[in-house]
Order: structure tokens, then C-alpha cells, then sequence
């Protein structure tokens, strides 16, 4: 099956630091990835829409300059908190919808971000 | 704002009981899926069901698409242990993003 990973698995950083996020699609091309934040006992919420090649689409209410996301190729999109505070710690999980593979998003096994 | 609403929010049963995982709409829906979620990791397709009044069935596990295309149900026959974990529903909106249900959080006691 289509396989996502992450990078890292968790990190702990100081606040006001920024933090990158990688997540890629291993074995398909994903011409859309999606990034979700996840609360402690909560659903996922999407935060935006990657495209390769072009402008990330944000949800509302998701600052696009604190979360910069970049998909600089078919296989890879990095997410980077900037600036980062402890309201930022969350579950953050990536999903990758493939060129050819209609509505099914494969999800990564997310990132733990802890904020001091 | 379309919303995906679960019940029961958490449930926690004996090991061998049954139960049943509802997910509601406020509007037709074209698809919808079912994933699980086990801590720290990101969820995993169960399921796809995409006709109305489909059934579909993983095992253990029998999955329901309303005939409305409204609602969705998730049955789970004789839960064991390995069955623990948080169930998602989710359907497309628009340009193939996912809304995610409100969860629910199941706990199988052996």
C-alpha cells in the first residue's frame, strides 16, 4: 500500500524557535498533501492544502505566515512553525492524496511537537 | 459548514461485547470513510463506502452508508482488546480535502 512518513517522529523545542516538518510519500507521486493538527483526545482539524508547485491553501483561522508550508516536489512538503509557543505543542499528521488515486488521502505517523 | 457529528463521544466495553459507532451529517455526502487511530500514530483506512444503504464488512467489523447519504454506522462484533483505539469518520468536501468526524474514543477491557 501507499506508505507516508514523517520527519521527525517528536521534537521538543525552546519557544520562539522554528521547526520543520517533512513528510513524503514513499512509494507514489502525491500531486496533493494535506497537513492536520491534532489535539490531545480531539479529531484532526485541517490546517492546509499543499500543491505541488504552487501556493498552499490554509484553512480559516490558520495563519499562513506562523505555519509555512512548501511542496517543492511530488514526493515532499514541509511544514515549518515559526516562531514557535507552547500553544503550538500539538500532534501534527500529514496526508497524501496520489496523482492518480481519486479521493483516498494515506496519512503519515504524525509529529509530536513540544513547545517550552 | 458542513459538520461530521460521532456518538458515542468514548465508549468502553468487556472484551466479547458488541458495539455499534454512529456518524451523522448535516448534508449528503458522496463518500465517506472509516479510519482508526492508535496513539501517537496516524490513522488508517478501515474502510470506503461510497453507495447508499452499502454494506460493507472487514472481519469483526461491519460498516453501513445511510440510504440518505447522510449517516454512517461502524459495527463491531465480539471487540477484543486490539480493537482500543480512536474511529474516524471523514468525507471529501471540495477539491478532495477531508472533514474529520468529532471521533470515538474506544476502550476494550479484557
Amino acid at each position: 500500500g501507499a506508505v507516508v512518513s514523517q520527519h521527525p517522529s517528536r521534537v521538543i523545542c525552546k519557544s520562539g524557535t522554528s521547526v520543520k516538518i517533512e513528510c513524503r510519500s514513499l512509494d507514489f507521486q502525491a500531486t496533493t498533501m494535506f497537513w492536520y493538527r491534532q489535539f490531545p483526545k480531539q479529531s484532526l482539524m485541517l490546517m492546509a492544502t499543499s500543491n505541488e508547485g504552487s501556493k498552499a491553501t490554509y484553512e480559516q483561522g490558520v495563519e499562513k505566515d506562523k505555519f509555512l508550508i512548501n511542496h517543492a516536489s511530488l514526493t515532499l512538503s514541509t511544514l515549518t512553525v515559526t516562531s514557535a509557543h507552547p500553544e503550538d505543542s500539538s500532534f501534527y499528521i500529514c496526508s497524501a492524496r496520489a496523482l492518480a488515486g481519486g479521493q483516498t488521502q494515506y496519512f503519515g505517523p504524525g509529529t509530536r511537537l513540544l513547545v517550552l | 459548514t458542513q459538520l461530521l457529528k460521532q456518538s458515542p463521544q468514548f465508549l468502553s466495553i468487556q472484551e466479547g461485547e458488541n458495539l455499534t459507532v454512529y456518524c451523522n451529517s448535516s448534508s449528503v455526502f458522496s463518500s465517506l470513510q472509516w479510519y482508526r487511530q492508535e496513539p501517537g500514530e496516524g490513522p488508517v483506512l478501515l474502510v470506503t463506502v461510497v453507495t447508499g444503504g452499502e454494506v460493507k464488512k472487514l472481519k469483526r467489523l461491519t460498516f453501513q452508508f445511510g440510504d440518505a447519504r447522510k449517516d454512517s454506522s461502524l459495527h463491531i462484533t465480539a471487540a477484543q482488546p486490539g480493537d482500543t483505539g480512536l474511529y474516524l469518520c471523514a468525507i471529501t468536501s471540495g477539491t478532495y480535502k477531508y472533514i474529520f468526524g468529532t471521533g470515538t474514543r474506544l476502550k476494550v477491557l479484557a
